[in-house]
């Protein structure tokens, strides 16, 4: 099964920042990758699809890079609804898998 | 609007078996993955299984293969999930959750909570 890696766990950083956050899958999985945030009490919201497609609705100071096994998630200038926790998700082939999230707070 | 709503909270002993409920509406229920995704108190999400309605299809992930049931009633557009005996350890949150392009999760359901006693 395929294992994926997120990087850092957490991260402290402040309004207007720009950050961004890895996830590494163990074997290739192609543009198979997914990002979603997690604020507390709420369910996770998708936000890039196929490694670099933003969800609609989403805003575009997110953004989504990289294929085969290293994938990056960037926020170009952190607002503060940005502060939650941000996982990853292959879906290359079943079983599928999440990274442990990377908490984001603000510094 | 696409949704997923979950039905409410359940609190179980241990041993007591458990069906919880997802009711799809505004997509083709038939042709789309639905799947479920665990959440332990304060931890990350893990993904549990899914299936394609209109054929049956159920691919799990090995970690709850042969512990839980997936199934659907086309229908009524209803998603379930269910257990025959719970753990203690069985205590999390559930989402359910709709697969979208690229295998990713496009909508999940509010949650829901089950809290299992020992």
């Amino acid at each position: 099964d395929i294992q994926m890696t997120q990087s850092p766990s957490s991260l402290s950083a402040s309004v207007g920042d720009r950050v961004t956050l890895t996830c590494r899958a163990s074997q290739t999985i192609k543009n198979f990758l997914s990002w979603y945030q997690q604020n507390p009490g709420k369910a996770p919201k998708l936000l890039i699809y196929g490694a670099s497609n933003l969800e609609s609705g989403v805003p575009s100071r997110f953004s989504g890079s990289g294929s085969g096994t290293d994938f990056t998630l960037t926020i170009s200038s952190l607002q503060p609804e940005d502060f939650a926790t941000y996982y990853c998700q292959h879906s290359f082939r079943t079983p599928y898998s999440f990274g442990q999230g990377t908490k984001l707070e603000i510094k | 609007e696409v949704q997923l709503v979950q039905s409410g909270p359940e609190v179980k002993k241990a041993g007591e078996s458990l069906k919880i409920s997802c009711k799809a509406s505004g997509y083709s229920f038939p042709n789309n993955w639905i799947g479920w995704v665990r959440q332990m108190p304060g931890k990350g999400l893990e993904w549990m299984g899914i299936m394609k309605p209109a054929d049956g299809d159920i691919r799990f992930s090995p970690s709850f293969e042969g512990q839980i049931i997936i199934s659907a009633d086309e229908s009524l557009s209803l998603a379930y999930l269910q257990w025959s005996a719970l753990k203690a350890s069985d205590t999390a949150m559930y989402y359910c959750v709709k697969g979208g392009a690229y295998g990713s999760v496009d909508v999940w359901g509010q949650g829901t909570m089950v809290t299992v006693s020992s």
